[in-house]
């Protein structure tokens, strides 16, 4: 158990709202990961931080952004949420400053409607 | 050309059987190998590291072919509960953390 908790689980929302997820880790790990889950393209990056206000983009950047204004938080917005942005969410956790193995969080199923 | 490529499955195979599930990789500065499995609606979840030597876990073995750029597992005796999808993974090392690369999987249906 790495310690990793998401909320919301699930959420249902309408085209155009804003959505935010939020990833709280309990054990102080460094790196945070946005991924999302999609039939035929698997695990993909949206955003990474390696710090507090460190962050940056991964392979599908666009229509998101995030924070981390605490080690233990890192949030995942959706500014204005589209059909194509229906998903489940993985956050994700890298232990130590070189940990190469990686734990994922129990996901959030987000379907925009 | 996909990163990481999968057998694309699914496999299905009776209880006690063996199966073998095979992994391409394309970027050769890759550095740490893989594989997670993912049960329905679940996170994935660390199954084992694979090592340039072979490595082996009870009934799972895993094997890394750095020149062909090739890894593999191989599941013995499966079991009902072995059932789940199969994630390849591998890792790029960055400036800033890693990059780590998902194949699609591969899913396993167990048969009694």
């Amino acid at each position: 158990d790495a310690g990793i908790t998401q909320s919301p689980r699930h959420k249902v929302t309408e085209t155009g709202t804003p959505v935010t997820l939020r990833c709280h880790q309990t054990e102080n790990h460094r790196y945070m990961y946005w991924y999302r889950q999609d039939p035929g393209h698997g695990l993909r990056l949206i955003h990474y931080s390696y710090g507090v206000k460190d962050t940056d983009k991964g392979e599908v950047s666009d229509g998101y952004s995030v924070s981390r204004s605490k080690t233990e938080d890192f949030l995942l917005t959706l500014e204005s949420a589209t059909s194509s942005q229906t998903s489940v969410y993985f956050c994700a956790i890298t232990e130590g400053t070189t940990g190469n193995t990686i734990y994922f969080g129990e996901g959030s199923w987000l379907t925009v409607v | 050309r996909k990163e990481v490529e999968q057998d694309p499955g699914p496999f299905n195979v009776p209880e006690g059987a063996t199966v073998a599930f095979n992994c391409t990789y394309s970027n050769s500065a890759s550095q740490s190998f893989f594989w997670y499995r993912q049960d329905c609606r679940k996170e994935p979840k660390l199954l084992m590291s694979v090592y340039s030597s072979g490595n082996e876990d009870g009934r799972f073995t895993a094997q890394l072919n750095r020149a062909s750029q090739y890894i593999s597992l191989l599941i013995r005796d499966s079991k009902l509960s072995d059932s789940a999808t199969y994630l390849c993974v591998v890792n790029i090392m960055k400036n800033y953390g890693q990059n780590f690369v998902f194949g699609p999987g591969t899913r396993l249906s167990v048969l009694p």
